[in-house]
């Protein structure tokens, strides 16, 4: 069975531009989480959706925004990108049942000029 | 009291030696603590999770010792090897979430 994929791998965007990552989660799991690593440090929770709503936000900016299709898949939207928005984000999926067991995709490389 | 405190920041050892990475954490309502090991430009793999009903969990090389009355847990490599070489993050939750909250890693490279 795939793993978590996610798309693209990398991406370089400039200042005030928007990004758009995708997530898709293991089969059979309907839970996506987002998390933001910046270099050096642990990963920080952003969004997490179940059964395509939306079930916790972690502290970030309106900017971030996010959504779960009726396939599970989803999607990280960033608008009027900073620098410091460039970091490694990660997609997890998890079953939603049974511990609380996550799976994290390869992530996406953002970087902002 | 959302904060996971971990340490050390790096950590140095030889083929064979044993690896142990701590970590603390203020929210007794935390109850799954997972630990994910990464490579450099990969996502974080999970290696082993523990439950605050049990002291001890060991999968292969890789054991988890969780002391609930301290709030600490701590994970032993055992044997350690060069391919171990890796960032080590501990992890905690509470029940019904998926918000992890994430240790700030440990670097730990293993000496041939």
């Amino acid at each position: 069975d795939a793993g978590v994929t996610q798309s693209p791998t990398h991406l370089i965007k400039t200042r005030g531009q928007q990004v758009t990552l995708r997530c898709s989660p293991i089969s059979g799991h309907k839970s996506v989480s987002w998390y933001q690593q910046v270099l050096g440090q642990g990963p920080q929770f952003i969004f997490q959706y179940y059964e395509k709503e939306e079930r916790g936000r972690g502290n970030f900016p309106d900017r971030f925004s996010a959504r779960q299709f009726p396939n599970y898949s989803s999607e990280l939207n960033v608008n009027a990108l900073l620098l410091g928005d460039s970091a490694l984000y990660l997609c997890a999926s998890s079953s939603g049942l049974n511990f609380n067991e996550q799976f994290f995709g390869p992530g996406t490389r953002l970087t902002v000029l | 009291q959302q904060q996971v405190k971990q340490s050390p920041q790096s950590l140095i050892v030889q083929k064979g030696g044993i690896s142990i990475i701590n970590c603390a954490y203020e929210n007794t309502a935390f109850d799954y603590f997972p630990w994910y090991q990464q490579f450099p430009g990969k996502g974080p793999a999970l290696l082993i999770a523990i439950r605050p009903d049990v002291s001890e969990k060991k999968e292969g090389r890789f054991t988890i010792s969780f002391n609930k009355s301290a709030k600490q847990f701590s994970l032993h490599i055992m044997d350690s090897q060069p391919g171990d070489s890796a960032t080590y993050f501990c992890a905690a939750t509470r029940p019904g979430t998926y918000k992890y909250i994430f240790g700030t890693g440990t670097r730990l490279k293993v000496l041939a």
